[in-house]
């Protein structure tokens, strides 16, 4: 079965205000993560990602959390936009594979 | 710079036709991993190249295979196609083996009828 889950299928969120993704793991020997955002019809793209030896780290309008103690990883935006209304997947590295979530698809409200 | 590039983008097949799926990694990336993404899931993991050698395989019939060539391209072949192989299949390349920065292609919408 998939090791690595997202919370909520859905996020609705008004254009302006921050999103935050969450994200459980279930691996605890897993070094490394990857978040990708993935529009209709396209494949992943590559957001930022986080190495377990982290507790944060920023990007561009974005930030990646990673909690090792209850195996919890987010993602927060800023100032969404309507540009980031698609699906994002947190993937969770295990030796040679990715392994993703089912996906949390967010949409941005006018 | 390209991006990982995959070819064809669509693909329509037949029940227990064959099917192979080509995919060109950003240069100077010497891995090739190959992903099948069914509508509403997350992609899941069907083989890795790195330096041309088979690391690892996920839970897909003997049907899949792949295969990478001298030049890091990579190539996912699908024998006896079967409705439910029906999917988006998606390659990843990365500099690693450990899919450090792994980036993702558009993908190969392949139906089966």
């Amino acid at each position: 079965g998939e090791s690595v889950g997202l919370h909520l299928p859905t996020l609705s969120v008004q254009e302006g205000d921050n999103s935050i993704i969450n994200c459980a793991y279930s691996n605890s020997a897993s070094d490394y993560f990857i978040w990708y955002k993935q529009e209709s019809g396209k494949g992943p793209q590559f957001i930022i990602d986080i190495r377990s030896n982290m507790d944060k780290r920023q990007g561009q309008r974005v930030t990646v959390l990673l909690n090792k103690t209850v195996k919890h990883l987010s993602l927060q935006i800023a100032a969404t936009q309507p540009g980031d209304s698609a699906v994002y997947f947190c993937a969770e590295n295990l030796d040679y594979k990715l392994s993703f979530g089912a996906g949390t698809t967010v949409t941005v409200r006018a | 710079d390209a991006g990982v590039t995959q070819s064809p983008t669509h693909l329509i097949k037949t029940r227990g036709q064959q099917v192979t799926l080509r995919c060109s990694p950003i240069s100077g990336h010497k891995s090739v991993s190959w992903y099948q993404q069914v509508l509403g899931q997350g992609p899941q993991f069907i083989f890795q190249y790195y330096e041309k050698e088979e690391r690892g395989r996920g839970n897909f019939p003997d049907r899949f295979s792949a295969r990478q060539f001298p030049n890091y391209s990579s190539e996912l072949n699908v024998n006896a196609l079967l409705l439910g192989d029906s999917a988006l299949y998606l390659c990843a390349s990365s500099w690693t083996g450990k899919n450090t920065e792994a980036f993702f292609g558009q993908g190969t919408r392949l139906t089966v009828v």
